[in-house]
């Protein structure tokens, strides 16, 4: 099974600050990772499959990037309404897995 | 527009049956990949079991293998979740989505139902 590590567990930041979430995967998976983000009592919200390819909606200051182990997603300038649990997800082998998730806040 | 409504989600006790239901609409279901994802109270999300468009191939997460059962109905855009043999560690809200791409699997998820709870406990 692919192990995917998330970190920070938590993140504190102003509006207008950037945001670094990480996802480190236990062996390769290629660029098979896909970010989803839930906000608190909604399903996820795709936003971002094969590392970088954004899904449908998702705003600009949104971007993913990595290949292999480490993988990363950016929020350029942090909106209040980011708040939520963010999630990587690999496809390069069964089972299919999730990271622990990174919760984003507004300081 | 796309829509994935769950149901059959109850309380039952350890050791009991339930059935899932993900009704589909707003997209040809026949022509997509589906899944069942978990998640426990205040916990992440578990990837459960998937299905190929066909539905002749199906993939379980080691938890829930041999224990559930995942199918679907092509011809009434509906997805199941036969759930057997349940344990405490199986309460969660259990979603339904679709795969990004059709007539392929890509198995990465871009429209979720609002999910179906589902407890066990005596």
């Amino acid at each position: 099974e692919i192990v995917l590590t998330q970190s920070p567990a938590t993140l504190s930041l102003s509006p207008g600050e950037r945001a670094t979430l990480s996802c480190r995967a236990s062996q390769s998976v290629s660029t098979y990772l896909a970010w989803y983000q839930q906000k608190p009592g909604q399903a996820p919200r795709l936003l971002f499959y094969d590392a970088f390819n954004r899904a449908t909606g998702i705003p600009a200051r949104f971007s993913g990037s990595g290949s292999g182990t480490d993988f990363t997603l950016t929020i350029t300038s942090l909106e209040p309404e980011d708040i939520g649990v963010y999630y990587c997800q690999q496809r390069r082998g069964w089972p299919l897995t999730f990271g622990g998730g990174t919760k984003v806040q507004i300081k | 527009e796309v829509q994935l409504v769950e149901s059959g989600g109850t309380v039952v006790q350890p050791g009991g049956s339930l059935r899932l239901s993900c009704a589909a609409s707003g997209f040809t279901f026949s022509n997509f990949a589906m899944t069942w994802v978990r998640q426990a109270p205040g916990k992440g999300l578990e990837w459960v079991a998937g299905l190929t468009s066909s539905g002749k191939t199906a993939y379980y997460a080691d938890s829930v293998r041999g224990r559930f059962s995942i199918s679907r109905d092509n011809s009434k855009s509906t997805l199941f979740l036969q759930m057997n043999s349940l344990r405490a560690d199986d309460s969660a809200v259990y979603y339904c989505a679709k795969d990004v791409v059709p007539d392929d699997y890509v198995w990465v998820f871009d429209f979720w139902g609002q999910g179906t709870p589902v407890t066990v406990s005596s």
